[in-house]
């Protein structure tokens, strides 16, 4: 039984680049949200998707975006990269919006 | 907005010893308190978690307390052992609160560790 999945494990980008992260929730978990967790920190909340619309977003700038897909899956965007944009970034999915979250491997990005 | 504090930021056991980690949370709306355990490079586990209308819960080694009236949970682990080492955050949300936004507010986390 597969948990939750995310790709890339590992991103090295350039200041000003443009960034997409990828999350496969639990199978079916319908709600996926998105955390950014600098190193030392909890993780912050970014979004949360559920039943492809947004229910949900944190204090981020408009440069970071996303999206949840008919099979529940989701992206997360984030343009004109800033050193510190530089985190491990995390998706958790859970079956309804208030149940449960299980949080993926996360991504590291690294901005250079 | 919700606001986690989570206190201490280092402990350290002895292995057989308790730990207890505290937080305190700001939002009387928030009911459903969950505990993560991330080890070095990791993903964060959920560990056990409570909702507000118990006070307590058990597993095994862990338990959980919670506090409505002094908006405070408390994570306790007895009889540690050296695999109980990581980092432990607490969480608050509205979970349940019907059509608000479910989000977790995370502590800053306790790093524990338990010497053999």
């Amino acid at each position: 039984d597969a948990g939750v999945t995310q790709s890339p494990t590992h991103l090295i980008k350039t200041r000003g680049q443009h960034v997409t992260l990828r999350c496969s929730p639990i199978s079916g978990h319908k709600s996926v949200s998105w955390y950014q967790q600098v190193l030392g920190q909890g993780p912050q909340f970014i979004f949360q998707y559920y039943e492809k619309e947004e229910r949900g977003r944190g204090n981020f700038p408009d440069r970071f975006s996303a999206r949840q897909f008919p099979n529940y899956s989701s992206e997360l965007n984030v343009n004109a990269l800033l050193l510190g944009d530089s985190a491990l970034y995390l998706c958790a999915s859970s079956y309804y919006r208030e149940t449960e979250a299980f949080f993926g491997q996360g991504t590291r990005l690294t901005v250079v | 907005g919700e606001n986690v504090e989570q206190h201490p930021s280092t402990l350290s056991v002895q292995e057989g010893d308790s730990a207890v980690i505290k937080c305190t949370y700001s939002d009387s709306a928030s009911n459903y308190f969950p505990w993560y355990k991330q080890e070095l490079g990791k993903r964060p586990q959920l560990i056990i978690d409570i909702r507000s209308n118990v006070g307590e819960k058990k597993d095994q080694r862990i338990a959980v307390t919670l506090n409505k009236t002094a908006k405070h949970f408390s994570l306790h682990i007895t009889e540690t052992q050296p695999e109980d080492s990581a980092v432990y955050f607490c969480a608050a949300s509205r979970g349940n609160s019907g059509g608000s936004n479910y989000k977790l507010t995370f502590g800053k986390g306790t790093l524990l560790t338990v010497n053999p």
